[in-house]
């Protein structure tokens, strides 16, 4: 198994509900990464798991929050969002090596939020 | 960390090759060149990397400059499902950090004519 499974691929939500996205991966990956992508953008980074932990943060507002239940899955639970929070979200993973710069991530699909 | 600067742009006929340029002339001894392209409604998809040589596989090859300031992805016969936009990324060898973090540019659109 070589792919990120993301869901739901599509989710639109009011204001003031809370949902979440999902991430699951086989490959034995143990960092796992959650990038926001506007339209026409590049995909900023959000936040980085290695081994389960939260490393990274990218000064992300706490309306998003992240969560890694285990070494295959990663969700983000989205709480109180803004209509410019429409995005693609998209998961990815990748080995943990000594050498950084060596690292290859893998993406899913990702998961495209409207947000009402 | 150091940036890269690619064409917005770039266009190409079906099975001809593409070059695909890449400058980072304020890239560090320890930076790795990564390559990755995302097609339409898709996430990314690696497409190569490297660090000092030429290199190769199977869906293109990276020639990279002597100096390292400059790469240059060559698809060697363009299909139409490479119409993609590709993304040239330096990755830092980080002291006390075992993660690939990649950050984005705006990268560049390949449009192939049939």
């Amino acid at each position: 198994d070589t792919e990120v499974t993301q869901t739901p691929k599509h989710l639109v939500m009011g204001m003031t509900n809370k949902k979440s996205l999902k991430c699951e991966q086989h490959m034995g990956h143990r960092a796992m990464y959650w990038y926001k992508q506007k339209a026409k953008k590049p995909p900023e980074l959000m936040f980085v798991y290695s081994y389960e932990k939260l490393s990274i943060n990218e000064s992300v507002p706490s309306r998003f929050s992240p969560e890694c239940p285990n070494s295959s899955l990663l969700n983000l639970h989205l709480h109180a969002l803004q209509p410019e929070d429409s995005a693609l979200y998209l998961c990815a993973s990748s080995h943990i090596l000594v050498n950084s710069g060596a690292n290859v991530l893998t993406f899913g699909a990702g998961s495209r939020l409207t947000v009402l | 960390d150091a940036k890269t600067t690619q064409p917005n742009s770039m266009e190409s006929n079906e099975e001809e090759p593409v070059h695909l340029p890449c400058n980072h002339s304020t890239i560090s001894g320890t930076d790795y060149i990564h390559w990755y392209r995302q097609l339409p409604s898709q996430g990314p998809e690696y497409v190569i990397h490297g660090l000092t040589s030429n290199v190769n596989n199977r869906m293109a090859s990276l020639a990279i400059a002597e100096d390292r300031k400059s790469s240059t992805l060559i698809l060697h016969r363009a299909t139409l499902r490479d119409a993609a936009v590709y993304y040239c990324i330096l990755m830092p060898l980080r002291r006390g950090s075992t993660l690939g973090r990649l950050y984005f540019g705006r990268g560049t659109q390949l449009t192939v004519w049939p």
